[in-house]
């Protein structure tokens, strides 16, 4: 199965600045990578998402990006707020072309945004 | 629609008993997926069903665990004679297979075994 690696584990910020997420995975058949955000109680949230026939795609202020070379996808956040203070979360197919599109996740990372 | 809802959101148990849980998934939503996360840890898949069907099972899904979705609607999954390796938090999504891969996720069952 995928192995997904995220990096780094915590990101403290100035409110403002940019923060980039980075993941890593095995499979090079995987074709589909998401990104989610998770706050305190609560279940994961989809915010953004990438197919492998695109290298970068935006919606306001996050962005993906996808290196299908090197194996590497990236979540940007730019103009960081407060309310951007979470624990987000990349995945990659658990099983390359798996018809259900079963997920495994990377480790997360805690992003702290700080006024 | 509320989403996707579990219930209990927590539940303590003593090791040794079994326990089970719900989830109501988002109505139209043909897929439905239990994961478990545990303190600091990624979601790790367990199950899926497509309707009624379970297709696919994780080795983490040990011959304790069972899940069901009859009539493809709501779906529980249950923990017979548990052990304090279990306490996790169980969460429960749903997606459309017509409407793209993004998951919808519920709030998860917080479950501690003493």
């Amino acid at each position: 199965g995928e192995n997904v690696e995220q990096h780094p584990s915590t990101l403290s910020v100035q409110e403002g600045d940019s923060a980039v997420i980075k993941c890593t995975y095995s499979d090079s058949a995987s074709n589909y990578f998401p990104w989610y955000k998770q706050e305190l109680g609560k279940g994961p949230q989809l915010i953004i998402d990438i197919r492998s026939n695109v290298g970068e795609k935006k919606d306001q202020r996050i962005a993906v990006t996808l290196n299908k070379t090197a194996k590497h996808f990236s979540l940007h956040i730019t103009e960081t707020q407060p309310e951007d203070s979470a624990v987000y979360f990349c995945a990659a197919p658990w099983r390359p072309y798996n018809a259900g599109n079963m997920l495994t996740f990377g480790g997360g990372t805690r992003l702290m945004v700080k006024p | 629609d509320t989403g996707v809802s579990q219930d209990p959101r927590h539940k303590i148990t003593k090791r040794g008993q079994n326990v089970t849980f719900r989830c109501d998934p988002i109505s139209e939503h043909n897929r439905l997926y239990w994961y478990r996360q545990t303190l600091g840890q990624g979601p790790e898949f367990l199950t899926y069903f497509q309707n009624e069907a379970q297709l696919e099972k994780s080795r983490l899904l040990s011959d304790r665990f069972s899940a069901e979705r009859p009539k493809g609607s709501f779906s529980t999954l249950e923990i017979q004679r548990t052990e304090q390796g279990d306490s996790a938090m169980y969460l429960c999504a749903s997606s459309s297979a017509g409407t793209g891969d993004g998951y919808t996720f519920g709030s998860g069952t917080r479950l501690t075994v003493v």
